[in-house]
């Protein structure tokens, strides 16, 4: 199975504060790599796919980029509302794998 | 309205079975692969199963390969994962997710795959 491995696992940041998630593949996935938005008790949102992607209706401030086995989301400027866990998969092959995702806190 | 609806969650204990639904509604569930995906309490999330829109195709995660069972009726735009011989760690909430292809020309044209519509999610707890 393909590990994905993201860092940091945690962050804290202000609101206007540029913001990057790394995420790492095990092997190569080409650009199979999604990235996912989770706030408490709700279920995941797709922000970007195929690695750089914006998915419709997500905010242009979020922006992903990589091939390969390094990848990078991007947040140019932190909203109030962008505080939640982000999440990494791969959509390369079957079993699908996330990373172990990030913590985005408020400073 | 897009929407996907889980049911069936509960309290069980190890060993015994239950049976998730979901409920597709707003766009042409016969044409979507589907995917379960889980997330245990504090955990990160973790892809369970996925089935195609014929049914034709079916993979499973090795930590529920033999006990789970995904399915779908696309009459009933329905989903289904009947879940067999449950253990303390498949308590989790488990979200149902809609497959989408996405199509991205540069040069050429590839396609690429994402859970773009998910479920609010149902609660399974094993335990005695």
């Amino acid at each position: 199975d393909i590990q994905m491995t993201q860092s940091p696992s945690s962050l804290s940041a202000s609101v206007g504060d540029r913001v990057t998630i790394t995420c790492r593949a095990s092997q190569s996935i080409s650009s199979y790599l999604n990235w996912y938005q989770q706030k408490p008790g709700k279920a995941p949102k797709l922000l970007i796919y195929a690695a750089s992607s914006l998915q419709s209706g997500v905010p242009s401030r979020f922006s992903g980029s990589g091939s390969g086995t390094d990848f990078t989301l991007t947040i140019s400027s932190l909203q109030p509302e962008d505080f939640a866990t982000y999440y990494c998969q791969q959509s390369y092959i079957y079993p699908y794998t996330f990373g172990g995702g990030t913590k985005v806190e408020i400073k | 309205e897009v929407q996907l609806v889980e049911s069936g969650g509960g309290l069980v204990q190890p060993g015994g079975s239950l049976r998730l639904s979901c409920a597709a509604s707003g766009f042409t569930f016969s044409s979507y692969s589907m995917n379960w995906v889980r997330q245990a309490p504090g955990k990160g999330l973790e892809w369970v199963s996925y089935i195609s829109s014929s049914s034709s195709t079916i993979y499973y995660a090795d930590s529920v390969k033999g006990r789970f069972t995904i399915s779908r009726d696309n009459a009933k735009n329905s989903l289904y994962l009947q879940m067999n011989s449950l253990r303390d760690e498949d308590t989790a909430v488990y979200y149902c997710a809609r497959d989408r292809q996405f199509k991205v020309t540069t040069v050429t044209s590839y396609y690429y795959y994402g859970m773009d519509v998910w479920g609010q999610g149902t609660t399974v707890t094993v335990s005695s």
